[in-house]
């Protein structure tokens, strides 16, 4: 069965101040590994997509890193519009290919 | 900026009767999927949907839950007679392809079992 584990649960940081959001997962075959972020009562919205170990991506104040059991978010210079739950799913090369499995996601809170 | 649209927004109903949540997925999208989200835990899949027919479904997705493309761009989630722990948040979200390619989400339906 896929499983992703995500931590810290929740984060809390100044303005400013980098950290790293931490997935690790356990897949039969990785397709994919995504990013979204979801803010209160809305949809996930998402980030980005990556397919093999080393591979990086970035989106202005984001860079999503993997490896082989696990995938990083760096969040550089954050501002309070970071604020979000930030989530991490799979998809594995089972069934119809097309399925993600989320982990439980992480609550990130910038303060002024 | 093409997005996956869902209504109602919000639905109240009584234990054990029927509803359908409707979505319209993203226009040029070929595969379709219900997830849900119980309050304070993970975004959970339901099913997939792809060429008129189910491709992929979860556990939950029993009996009681079936999905339709009515026309060209409606996709609905019925559940025919609606329990408690079916209180949720229900997206529907869309994909070009199945595999390798990444999952747009709607807004959601709240659905509040009474």
């Amino acid at each position: 069965e896929d499983q992703v584990t995500q931590s810290p649960e929740a984060l809390r940081l100044q303005e400013g101040e980098s950290s790293s959001l931490n997935c690790s997962y356990t897949v039969s075959g990785l397709r994919g590994l995504f990013w979204y972020r979801q803010d209160p009562g809305k949809g996930p919205e998402f980030l980005f997509t990556l397919y093999s170990a080393g591979e990086e991506k970035e989106k202005e104040r984001l860079k999503a890193t993997l490896t082989k059991k696990e995938s990083f978010l760096h969040i550089t210079a954050p501002k309070p519009e970071d604020s979000a739950t930030y989530l991490c799913a799979v998809q594995a090369f089972t069934g119809a290919n097309s399925k993600l499995t989320f982990g439980k996601g992480i609550t990130l809170s910038v303060r002024p | 900026e093409p997005e996956v649209t869902q209504t109602p927004s919000h639905q109240v109903t009584q234990m054990g009767q029927e509803v359908i949540l409707r979505c319209v997925p993203i226009s040029n999208h070929l595969y379709f999927y219900w997830y849900r989200q119980i309050l304070g835990q993970k975004v959970e899949f339901l099913v997939s949907f792809y060429n008129n027919e189910i491709s992929e479904k979860s556990e939950i997705f029993d009996d009681q839950f079936s999905v339709e493309r009515p026309d060209g761009s409606n996709f609905t989630l019925k559940i025919r007679s609606t329990k408690l722990e079916d209180s949720a948040m229900y997206f529907c979200a869309s994909s070009k392809q199945g595999g390798n390619t990444e999952a747009f989400f709607g807004q959601g339906t709240r659905l509040t079992v009474v």
